[in-house]
């Protein structure tokens, strides 16, 4: 089945302990992306990725940092996790090597106490 | 940076009503327009695309409007369905420029029986 999947689903942490959001399609896919969605707010884009060793950065790439070392994985790391980086996050693929089409990921749920 | 603004933020509609949801964007390079629905607790998937060569693009009961002048674009729901309540978000991206998409804040759309 053709898919986006994330790990952890949920996940509560405290301030400052590293951690890894794994993001991983299946699809073939060259556009790999990563959101936060906060009320009120929508979704905002953190990083971006058009190609293996290819990532740029999004409208909120602040304390996070992303490797594509892969074309199928994408993780999403934040090295020293503050509160105001409690989110829902989304990935999503794309077929293209541009933000069209985009297929989303089930999301992960972060709480940082 | 683009900036997409999106009214409004909420919607309520009678059941085989109209419903009109419409963005604005600031960048004029601009070309690729999708709108994403969110149903409660799911991931945001596409629903309908325009580029920036077309006015209008149709499919089934779901139609968006393009207005490169005015740098704004309307998604049009006719026949509202009780499965069509969730959430729109709209977004613009520039591709080959970039490729960051930036979305809209989200409109809460509520069909009522």
């Amino acid at each position: 089945e053709a898919q986006v999947t994330q790990n952890p689903r949920y996940l509560i942490t405290v301030t400052g302990k590293k951690l890894t959001v794994t993001c991983s399609q299946n699809m073939n896919h060259e556009y790999m992306s990563w959101y936060r969605q906060d009320p009120g707010l929508g979704l905002r884009q953190i990083y971006y990725s058009m190609n293996v060793e290819v990532t740029d950065k999004g409208d909120v790439p602040e304390g996070y940092k992303v490797s594509r070392k892969e074309k199928r994985n994408f993780p999403l790391i934040l090295e020293s996790p503050s509160p105001n980086q409690t989110s829902l996050y989304f990935c999503a693929s794309s077929p293209n090597s541009n933000a069209e089409t985009q297929y989303f990921g089930p999301g992960t749920r972060l709480l940082v106490l | 940076g683009e900036n997409v603004e999106q009214h409004p933020s909420t919607l309520s509609v009678q059941e085989g009503d109209s419903a009109v949801i419409k963005c604005t964007y600031s960048d004029s390079a601009s070309n690729y327009f999708p709108w994403y629905k969110q149903e409660l607790g799911k991931r945001p998937q596409l629903i309908i695309d325009i580029r920036s060569n077309v006015g209008e693009k149709k499919d089934q009961r779901i139609a968006v409007t393009l207005n490169k002048t005015a740098k704004h674009f309307s998604l049009h729901i006719t026949e509202t369905q009780p499965e069509d309540s969730a959430v729109y978000f709209c977004a613009a991206s520039r591709a080959g420029g970039g490729n960051k998409l930036t979305f809209g804040t989200g409109t809460q759309l509520k069909v009522e029986l």
